[in-house]
């Protein structure tokens, strides 16, 4: 059963630590993305990547940083430089990066401060 | 520069009723659209694109959408609302030049009344 898969459902971060939001593809998509999601904001992108070992950063990078070792994995890290990073995550990928490819999403990661 | 507004943060209509989202869009070159749903907590799902084939578009679950290049607008609609309809929907709109990445509005959250 083909799909995106994001791990955990939940994760809480501690002042001044970095935390690591999960995303695997089996669907064997080029292309994949980090989105954050605020009440009211729409979906802004964070990062995305084309291709292995390759990524460019998105609208809001800052405090972000991903890798893209192996082509069904996206791991996003929070770091503690992102000051308010509350939010809903959402991963995605498409087949390839191209104009009229549909981003399929995974359920998300919710982030919460402690 | 691309850019979707979409009218109306919240609509709310009756069960059976006519559902309509607004979504008007900026593009400096043809663009390609499309309509996401959210249900709470969970990823987006793609409803309909439009990728210049045909000016209306059929998707899932009822819905359709028309291409106005002349009122730039692709606005959501179904017939006969369901309670099963409620949900955030969100217009997004393909980032110009070569790259696959997309702008989304801020999304409305439709409520269905029995």
């Amino acid at each position: 059963d083909g799909g995106i898969t994001q791990s955990p459902k939940y994760l809480f971060r501690k002042e001044g630590q970095n935390v690591t939001l999960s995303c695997e593809q089996n669907l064997n998509h080029d292309a994949m993305y980090w989105y954050r999601q605020d009440p009211g904001q729409g979906l802004r992108l964070i990062y995305y990547s084309q291709i292995v070992n390759d990524f460019q950063k998105g609208d809001i990078a800052e405090g972000y940083s991903v890798s893209r070792e192996k082509k069904e994995s996206f791991p996003l890290t929070v770091t503690s430089a992102q000051k308010n990073p509350t939010a809903f995550y959402l991963c995605a990928s498409s087949a390839r990066r191209a104009l009229q490819e549909t981003q399929y999403f995974g359920p998300g990661t919710r982030l919460l401060v402690l | 520069a691309q850019s979707v507004t979409q009218l109306g943060s919240h609509v709310s209509v009756s069960e059976g009723a006519l559902v309509l989202l607004r979504c008007n869009y900026s593009s400096s070159v043809p663009p390609y659209l499309f309509w996401y749903v959210q249900y709470p907590n969970q990823g987006l799902q793609l409803l309909l694109k439009y990728t210049s084939a045909a000016t209306l578009v059929k998707g899932i679950n009822g819905f359709e959408a028309e291409f106005k290049k002349s009122e730039t607008s692709f606005h959501l609609t179904k017939p006969s609302a369901h309670m099963s309809d409620a949900a955030e929907y969100f217009c997004a709109v393909t980032r110009g030049g070569s790259q696959g990445n997309l702008i989304f509005g801020k999304g409305t959250k439709l409520s269905v009344k029995p």
